[in-house]
């Protein structure tokens, strides 16, 4: 069965430093993985997917995510952190039936 | 804006009480599916409709129950409400079956008092 673990439920960084949101998954089938960012009060935003072509995904709003099968990991990283990327942050799974099985969601604060 | 559209946005209404959610989706998405987002369980996936079909079923309680009309937009039926049952209910589309991105529209609050 697919799974996905995040590790750390807050993150907490300063406007312009590295931003790095964990993800782990576990999957019996190849995995398509998901990062989607959800802003106070809004549904879910796609920000990036890994569907077996490149490792290295390029998202929206200057993010990127390294798929590494050795580590079963599909980590969030932005170089440098801006106000507004203060968000809920959720990594996905999809498995063969199509549904998404969501992390728990890491809480990103940006301090000024 | 994702192109799903959801309504209600909020929901109040009291326990035992039966609702209607409804969402249509991207214009040309043939799947549909629900999620439930509870600060105790997380996102849930609830259920799965293909062109008008059922298919794919999660952790949905016998209450809740869905369809998808010829339209392709559809409806979640939350019945005989408890506490609970109190979350925010996304609708996510998709433009075909298989593991491709979802969309998910701006989801109605449900609140049972």
């Amino acid at each position: 069965a697919q799974s996905v673990t995040q590790l750390g439920s807050h993150v907490s960084v300063s406007e312009g430093a590295l931003v790095l949101l964990r993800c782990n998954y576990s999957s019996s089938v190849p995995p398509y993985l998901f990062w989607y960012v959800q802003y106070p009060n809004q549904g879910l935003q796609l920000l990036l997917k890994y569907t077996s072509a490149a490792t290295l995904v390029k998202g929206i709003n200057g993010f990127e995510a390294e798929f590494k099968k050795s580590e079963t990991s599909f980590h969030l990283t932005k170089p440098s952190a801006h106000m507004s990327d203060a968000a809920e942050y959720f990594c996905a799974v999809s498995d063969n039936t199509d549904k998404l099985i969501f992390g728990t969601g890491t809480r990103l604060q940006v301090f000024p | 804006d994702s192109g799903v559209t959801q309504t209600p946005k909020h929901l109040i209404t009291a326990t035992g009480q039966r609702v209607t959610l409804r969402c249509s989706p991207r214009s040309g998405d043939l799947s549909v599916y629900w999620y439930q987002q509870s600060l105790d369980q997380g996102l849930q996936f609830l259920i799965q409709y293909y062109n008008g079909e059922e298919r794919a079923k999660g952790n949905i309680l016998e209450r809740f129950s869905a369809q998808q009309f010829p339209d392709l937009h559809s409806e979640l039926n939350l019945s005989s409400l408890e506490l609970g049952d109190s979350a925010l209910y996304f609708c996510a589309s998709s433009p075909r079956g298989g593991r491709y991105e979802q969309f998910f529209g701006p989801g109605t609050r449900l609140t049972v008092l």
